[in-house]
């Protein structure tokens, strides 16, 4: 069983589109996690939720929407795609804030046209 | 701001060789310090969490050490094999999200 899934695998879209990738874990997690890998393989923290509420919203443009609609799910909405938005994107969860394990998904490997 | 540094970027070393990874971190006020694995075009892979008040952990053939006064963590891996080859990871979790090291990427050759 896939504790942390992601779909799509890979995205290809044009600049200016707007796209959504899903997370779900089976974990029973209650707190969630977008990650950008950048082409030089840099990871960073995005968003992080505990319980559906957002706790971490590190600078990233508005362009960029997390949706919680409950525990186990934590989708990213992207409005108007730009070049410099092709990355790969892992969402995961732990116990709780902090102070656990993180489990990450296989990554969503998005290229901006 | 935390910033976390790992020294060697790249390392290559023939099969069967003890080795070592370092990890480096500016502010001591850490939650927790991870080692992740990530192999291409895959995700993270969890490998050792050490809380602040540990000093090592142990899984297998890995051996991770906290350091934290000192800033430091350690990854041992013995008597590597070629499925070790991967990216590692190191993360601290502290007051900011976590935050991850560049990844040493280790090659071990048969």
């Amino acid at each position: 069983d896939t504790a942390v899934s992601q779909t799509p695998k890979y995205l290809v879209t044009q600049m200016g589109n707007d796209k959504s990738i899903k997370c779900e874990q089976n974990l029973g997690h209650d707190t969630m996690y977008w990650y950008k890998q950048d082409s030089k393989k840099f990871l960073k923290i995005m968003f992080s939720y505990n319980n559906k509420e957002l706790i971490i919203n590190e600078t990233v443009p508005n362009r960029f929407s997390p949706k919680s609609p409950d525990k186990a799910h934590l989708n990213l909405h992207i409005n108007s795609l730009e070049l410099g938005d092709s990355a790969v994107y892992f969402c995961a969860s732990s116990q709780s804030v902090s102070a656990d394990t993180q489990y990450f998904g296989p990554g969503t490997r998005l290229t901006v046209l | 701001k935390q910033e976390v540094t790992q020294i060697p970027a790249a390392l290559s070393v023939p099969e069967g060789e003890n080795l070592v990874l370092n990890c480096s971190f500016t502010d001591s006020a850490i939650y927790n310090l991870q080692w992740f694995r990530q192999d291409p075009g895959k995700g993270l892979t969890s490998l050792l969490l050490i809380q602040s008040s540990q000093r090592e952990q142990t899984s297998g053939r890995l051996n991770a050490s906290l350091d934290k006064s000192s800033g430091r963590s350690t990854l041992y891996i013995a008597a590597s094999q070629p499925g070790d080859s991967a990216t590692y990871l190191c993360a601290v979790s502290g007051n900011t999200p976590l935050v991850f090291g560049k990844g040493t990427r280790l090659s071990v050759i048969a």
